[in-house]
């Protein structure tokens, strides 16, 4: 069982604040993922990683940065949160994505902007 | 585009019975099939997978079943439980080299199991 922590479960904070979304694993797994949900709509790769100092854009555009320092640690930023950005946020991680290593999320951020 | 739908919203059953969800795909690229289960105020988590070399994967009372040619797959759930009561995400990727973990989702059904 993967362990993935995603802190804060849920944001609520004003047009134009600058926040970080974090996510730890504690399996030194290589890939990790952020994906973005909307209530009763699909999730959506926004970001991804292969490893430490590697990041790539998911399928979904978006506003948000993420970076890589360590392998346990995929933070996600808005520098300037708009109402635009409400949505929740789940970071995944995955040793090796497969028939038998599939895809393992985290709780999920709530962010509200207001 | 929406390359992975599920084409109903919801789903209720009553305790005992099957529980059948659907998922349709367009890519015929996609060869990873994935079932995710997802209750409220937590992520998904992994329930079944299947590959496109296969038509059936089949894990205690979970089964999927993949149809290729129709670009179909559906999980059934036999018998059902009021704990299944939670949202169902089908997911789909194209295995290996840059597309690892990266899975394309249905909107996901919801599935209410009625004691």
């Amino acid at each position: 069982e993967a362990d993935i922590y995603q802190t804060p479960r849920y944001l609520v904070i004003g047009t134009g604040k600058k926040i970080t979304l974090e996510c730890s694993q504690t399996m030194g797994h290589d890939k990790m993922y952020w994906y973005q949900q909307d209530p009763g709509m699909e999730l959506h790769l926004i970001h991804y990683s292969y490893g430490v100092n590697s990041t790539e854009k998911g399928d979904l555009s978006s506003e948000s940065t993420v970076s890589r320092i360590r392998t346990e640690h995929f933070p996600l930023t808005l520098e300037s949160a708009r109402p635009s950005h409400t949505s929740q946020y789940l970071c995944a991680s995955s040793d090796n994505p497969g028939l038998n290593s599939p895809l393992h999320f985290g709780n999920g951020t709530r962010l509200t902007v207001t | 585009d929406q390359q992975v739908k599920q084409n109903s919203p919801s789903l209720s059953v009553q305790e005992g019975r099957i529980s059948i969800l659907n998922c349709d795909y367009t890519n015929s690229m996609f060869d990873y099939f994935l079932w995710y289960k997802k209750y409220p105020a937590e992520g998904p988590t992994f329930l079944i997978s299947i590959s496109s070399i296969k038509d059936k994967n089949e894990d205690g009372r979970f089964t999927v079943f993949l149809n290729k040619s129709a670009k179909h797959l559906s999980l059934h759930i036999v018998p059902s439980q009021p704990g299944d009561s939670a949202v169902y995400f089908c997911a789909a990727s194209l295995y290996g080299g840059t597309s690892y973990g990266k899975l394309t989702f249905g909107q996901g059904t919801i599935l209410t199991v009625h004691p």
